[in-house]
């Protein structure tokens, strides 16, 4: 079935970038999406690419998609405290019908 | 509208009991999907429904559980005869067909506690 691998673990200093990486192995998927979850709530998403793209942009967040080697990062700019939580990979098929989630990776910004 | 509504937020129960979950999609929204998540993990699939029509579950969802979407707007999740193991949050997303990027939006979930 399909898969979503991502590092369980990233600490930056404040004002650093961060990257977070994700691999995926379902070569139909069509869009991927990057998540955050803070303590106790519900996902918030924060960007989304198509997988014809390579690229996207907004504001602080760079998302970065290798159709080939299946590799997904987000790139976060000048990295603040409140970007401290745990970011989530999930994908999904062409219909948008299944959507497979990551582990997560927790954010630790260290001041 | 103020985004997708779960209720009740947390739940205590004992082990054997049934408990009952709802959540209020936002209200454009045709799709209506359940997740379950435990600690580190992300969320795991359940259940999806397309306005009433509940066109996919996942072979998770023993028999003890049972979601409905009897309008297509509203939709609960029942879990019969509660185990230790059913303990995690239960988390709804909603999401519309009219959009070609299928983007989910997450309701704040619903922590089961069974004792």
């Amino acid at each position: 079935g399909e898969d979503v691998e991502q590092s369980l673990f990233l600490s930056v200093r404040e004002g650093d970038s961060s990257v977070i990486n994700c691999t995926y192995t379902d070569s139909s998927s069509t869009y991927l999406y990057w998540y955050k979850q803070e303590p106790g709530a519900g996902l918030q998403l924060l960007t989304y690419i198509f997988s014809n793209m390579d690229m996207k942009q907004d504001q602080r967040l760079t998302v970065l998609l290798n159709k080939k080697d299946k590799h997904l990062s987000l790139r976060i700019a000048d990295t603040q405290t409140g970007d401290s939580a745990i970011y989530f990979c999930a994908e999904t098929d062409p219909q948008g019908q299944n959507f497979v989630f990551g582990p997560g990776t927790r954010l630790s910004v260290l001041p | 509208d103020t985004g997708v509504s779960q209720d009740p937020r947390h739940k205590i129960t004992k082990r054997g009991q049934n408990v009952t979950f709802r959540c209020d999609p936002i209200s454009e929204h045709n799709r209506l999907y359940w997740y379950r998540q435990t600690l580190g993990q992300g969320p795991e699939f359940l259940t999806y429904f397309q306005n009433e029509a509940q066109l996919e579950k996942s072979r998770l969802l023993s028999d003890r559980f049972s979601a409905e979407r009897p309008k297509g707007s509203f939709s609960t999740l029942e879990i019969q005869r509660t185990e230790q193991g059913d303990s995690a949050m239960y988390l709804c997303a909603s999401s519309t067909t009219g959009t070609d990027s299928y983007e989910q939006y997450f309701g704040p979930g619903t922590r089961l506690t069974v004792t």
